[in-house]
């Protein structure tokens, strides 16, 4: 059982189009972060999201967290190709727990 | 260097064999993880360090798998009798501990395991 859901799981658009990931779970989270993998690296964080109806904004990219702090998006805005990778949702239940739980990432490629 | 240093960054080995996979956290983070990562999948959380503190090996999957932590700071994660479903990238993470160091997690590349 995935405790974060995320969707799609693959998606390949074409350069200059919006999207939108989801990230969804039934479990509350006390915040939720969102990472960028590219091949052959570790995952790099992009942003943490920690109170409910947070929005958070770098350059191209929206990050919300729900209200009731149990799911997130990721949108970006007129897609580059420098975009591709693989994306994933990761929160922690416990406030201040270390221990953080994955979804099982969005594989977007934007395409020229 | 800077970042979390894994090693090897590939390795492949042949079923029942065992195999260790080091971390070198960043300097001064007490806290370290190991995840699994499976083709182009999410992580899968195996083992959590922090300080002196009893590690949470809450994750491990099977007791083939070990991790110690020696001096609070280089890690190794063992596989014993390794199986071809344990082939996977084991991904090496540190971070600072408590409110100033906030809860960014560094990840390091990978050691990419391949079991034949």
């Amino acid at each position: 059982t995935q405790l974060l859901e995320q969707s799609p799981q693959f998606l390949s658009i074409q350069e200059g189009e919006n999207l939108t990931v989801y990230c969804n779970s039934s479990s509350v989270f006390s915040s939720l972060q969102w990472y960028r993998q590219e091949p052959g690296e570790g995952p790099v964080l992009l942003v943490t999201v920690v109170t409910g109806g947070e929005v958070k904004k770098l350059k191209r990219l929206t990050f919300q967290f729900g209200d009731a702090r149990k799911d997130s998006s990721l949108h970006i805005t007129a897609a580059q190709p420098g975009d591709t990778g693989l994306y994933l949702c990761a929160g922690r239940i416990i406030q201040g727990a270390q221990k953080l739980v994955f979804g099982q990432g969005t594989r977007l490629t934007i395409n020229p | 260097g800077a970042g979390v240093s894994q090693s090897p960054s590939n390795k492949v080995t042949e079923k029942g064999k065992d195999v260790e996979l080091r971390c070198d956290p960043i300097s001064g983070h007490t806290a370290l993880y190991w995840y699994r990562q499976s083709l182009g999948q999410g992580l899968e959380f195996l083992i959590y360090f922090q300080g002196n503190s009893a590690p949470d090996k809450s994750g491990l999957p099977s007791d083939r798998f070990s991790a110690e932590r020696t001096g609070g700071s280089v890690s190794t994660l063992t596989i014993q009798r390794t199986q071809q479903e344990d082939s996977a990238v084991y991904l090496c993470a540190s971070s600072p501990r408590g409110q100033l160091g906030g809860n960014t997690i560094y990840f390091g590349e990978g050691s990419w395991l391949t079991v034949v």
